[in-house]
């Protein structure tokens, strides 16, 4: 079965860094663009950033356009998010997800996500 | 970026009634819409894509409609596991999520 686990978060200090990091199993890794999506204590979801099957395309989000980088290592079935500069008003839990649709082709919906790991930004 | 607007907030609907739960998007998507149940302590679960097609494992009570900028999230007759907060997604111009609404038992 499709497995996602996250792993990496903690406590950071405002202006510190972090790198999380989503281990995959359970299907073809390769194959299929994964996304970060976040969610703040008590909050809803906010998309992070995506980066296609191939790792070629990275897309972010306005907040973390810039301080963020994603990548992923297919070899490995790796995907990893790191973080710099980061801001009280990132703490959050930080998901993995993986896009629905096989290479380019298919509904860009996320249909398997991990449990998340928590990332708090606090001096 | 396209805004994502759910309405209410929080719906208090009685086991076995239906509900109704509603998104607007601040531009047309087309049907480039998703619903997402979240229960307590656990990631999001993959309802409805593609405004109207059932995720696997999604049970046939539920259902989406819609295109363009007005969508809909039906529950036909209210189980106690479908106690949770529903997020819309649109996912035709970047990827953005509504606030959520909060689906409580009356």
């Amino acid at each position: 079965q499709v497995q996602l686990v996250e792993s990496g978060g903690g406590v950071v200090q405002p202006g510190g860094s972090l790198r999380l990091s989503c281990a995959a199993s359970g299907f073809t890794f390769s194959n299929y663009a994964i996304h970060w999506v976040r969610q703040a204590p008590g909050k809803g979801l906010e998309w992070v950033a995506v980066i296609s099957y191939d790792g070629r395309h990275k897309y972010y989000a306005d907040s973390v356009r810039g301080r963020f980088t994603i990548s992923r290592d297919n070899s490995k079935n790796t995907l990893d998010l790191q973080m710099s500069s980061l801001r009280p008003e990132d703490t959050s839990l930080y998901y993995c997800a993986k896009k629905m649709g096989f290479e380019a082709a298919g509904s860009p919906a996320f249909d398997h996500w991990g449990q998340g790991t928590l990332v708090t930004v606090s001096s | 970026e396209i805004e994502m607007t759910q309405s209410p907030a929080t719906l208090s609907v009685s086991p076995g009634e239906r509900a109704t739960l509603s998104c607007r998007a601040s531009q047309s998507v087309r049907s480039n819409l998703a619903w997402y149940q979240q229960k307590v302590g656990q990631a999001p679960r993959l309802l409805i894509y593609a405004a109207s097609t059932r995720a696997t494992g999604t049970p046939a009570r539920i259902s989406g409609n819609g295109s363009g900028t007005e969508f809909t999230l039906t529950i036909s007759s209210l189980q106690s596991e479908d106690f949770a907060v529903y997020y819309c997604q649109q996912y035709s111009n970047g990827y953005t999520f509504g606030q959520g609404t909060k689906l409580e038992i009356k």
